[in-house]
């Protein structure tokens, strides 16, 4: 059974700083994984997409790292903004057999840009 | 903007109640999955249809189910509610052959 793994669960820093969010996952065989980030009570909007056989993806000031043999990925924010403030998901995504790609999140990093 | 459209917003019920919640994906989007996302965790899968027949499910019971229909619209069903399936209820599609996925605001359930 997949599980993923998000580190730290909480993270508080000076605008300006540049940071990493840590995900780990547990089964390798994955399709790809995808950083998503979640405003307050709201839904889920995809920020960045690895396939399997990539080693990183970039827009703007995000960039997003993985190795699929060691089950890790990293999101790194360059120069953080108080807009950059919400909760980030990490999530798997399988064949699950049938053609259904289900995503399996973690529990998310919320992030607090102080200005 | 998703083009991911679910009601309602928010509703409450009372345990033992019986829910329907919609969502509407664009034109051509023909996966929808739904996801449970309870406070302070990260969503759970739920089910999967494609082309109006479930091909995936998560670790829910029967008491859920689903529909979608040819004008890619879909349902969560959910009977004899419990206090636990209170939740932030999220759909998502796809549209077919791509990797992209897009996800509506969510129904808000309180089960009471």
């Amino acid at each position: 059974k997949q599980e993923v793994t998000q580190i730290p669960a909480a993270l508080s820093v000076p605008e300006g700083e540049n940071l990493v969010l840590n995900c780990s996952f547990t089964d390798s065989a994955i399709y790809n994984l995808q950083w998503f980030r979640q405003d307050p009570g709201k839904g889920l909007t995809s920020l960045l997409l690895i396939q399997s056989s990539q080693r990183e993806q970039t827009s703007g000031r995000l960039n997003a790292s993985l190795d699929k043999s060691s089950g890790r990925s990293t999101l790194y924010i360059a120069a953080s903004q108080p807009g950059d403030s919400a909760t980030y998901l990490c999530a798997v995504r399988a064949n699950s057999g049938a053609g259904s790609y289900q995503l399996t999140f973690g529990k998310g990093t919320k992030l607090s840009v102080i200005p | 903007e998703t083009g991911v459209t679910q009601s309602p917003t928010h509703l409450i019920k009372t345990r033992g109640q019986q829910v329907t919640l919609r969502c509407s994906s664009q034109s051509g989007h023909n996966t929808v999955s739904w996801y449970q996302q309870a406070l302070g965790q990260g969503p759970q899968f739920i089910f999967q249809y494609y082309r109006e027949e479930e091909n995936g499910r998560g670790n829910f019971p029967p008491r859920f189910s689903g529909l979608q229909f040819p004008n890619y619209s879909s349902e969560l069903n959910v009977n004899a509610l419990e206090l636990d399936d209170s939740a932030l209820y999220l759909c998502a599609s796809s549209p077919a052959g791509r990797n992209t996925i897009y996800f509506g605001e969510g129904s808000w359930l309180t089960v009471v």
